[in-house]
């Protein structure tokens, strides 16, 4: 059964590092997105995007995020200067096409600690 | 805006027993989906259920069921015959048609713990 999946499941670094986390969504989706989750928190949205655009992006997204499709597979976050808050669990999702009938699957997600 | 309650922050329960997670959910919108996903303490999501809120027939499978009631805007999730690999923290999550409708809102999830 296809499947998202994501790498590094694990990432540290320094407060101030850029990082970038991958997802490969599945193959014949069309929609994709960021979400968080804070450790023992809720799911928090972050960022979806479309035919090579963010479509939709919450308050959350600030400037310090960045998203991208830069081959035909891969979809990417990427935190220019992490902060201590940015320490969470980070979810990339897709969906077939319209992105409220459809059903978003997440991959496993990458947890991310700042230090 | 839409908003998901859960009120049950934790629930524990012996093996066998039957157990319901409260979803109750807030939108001004007429169409919606709602959402049932499982994080097993491994951390990943992984998708129950999706209703529509057209469609308000309650759904088995196995022995999981839903029971959806826009009256009183909620979504409930039954577990029968709870078992031990059941244990893990249980989200729902609303979607509307308006505003691009883009993003799922979760409710802050119920730990479900079940023990021998």
């Amino acid at each position: 059964e296809p499947e998202v999946t994501q790498t590094p499941s694990h990432q540290v670094t320094q407060m101030g590092q850029e990082v970038i986390l991958r997802c490969v969504p599945i193959s014949n989706h069309l929609y994709f997105y960021w979400y968080r989750q804070i450790l023992g928190q809720k799911v928090e949205f972050l960022v979806s995007f479309y035919n090579n655009e963010i479509s939709e992006k919450s308050e959350i997204f600030d400037d310090q995020f960045s998203v991208e499709r830069p081959d035909g597979s891969n979809f990417t976050l990427k935190i220019r200067s992490t902060k201590l808050e940015d320490s969470a669990m980070y979810f990339c999702a897709s969906s077939a096409r319209d992105p409220v009938r459809e059903t978003q699957y997440f991959g496993p997600g990458t947890r991310l600690l700042v230090l | 805006a839409q908003k998901v309650t859960q009120a049950q922050t934790e629930i524990s329960v012996v093996e066998k027993e039957d157990v319901t997670l409260d979803c109750v959910y807030e939108t001004r919108d007429t169409t919606y989906y709602l959402f049932w996903y499982k994080q097993p303490p491994s951390g990943e999501l992984v998708f129950l259920i999706r209703r529509n809120s057209f469609d308000e027939q309650n759904e088995i499978s196995g022995r999981y069921s839903w029971n959806f009631q826009k009256s009183t805007s909620s979504f409930n999730f039954t577990i029968t015959a709870s078992q031990v690999v059941d244990s893990a923290v249980y989200f729902c999550a609303l979607n509307i048609l308006t505003g691009g409708g883009n993003k799922l809102t979760f409710g802050t999830g119920t730990q479900l713990k079940v023990e021998l």
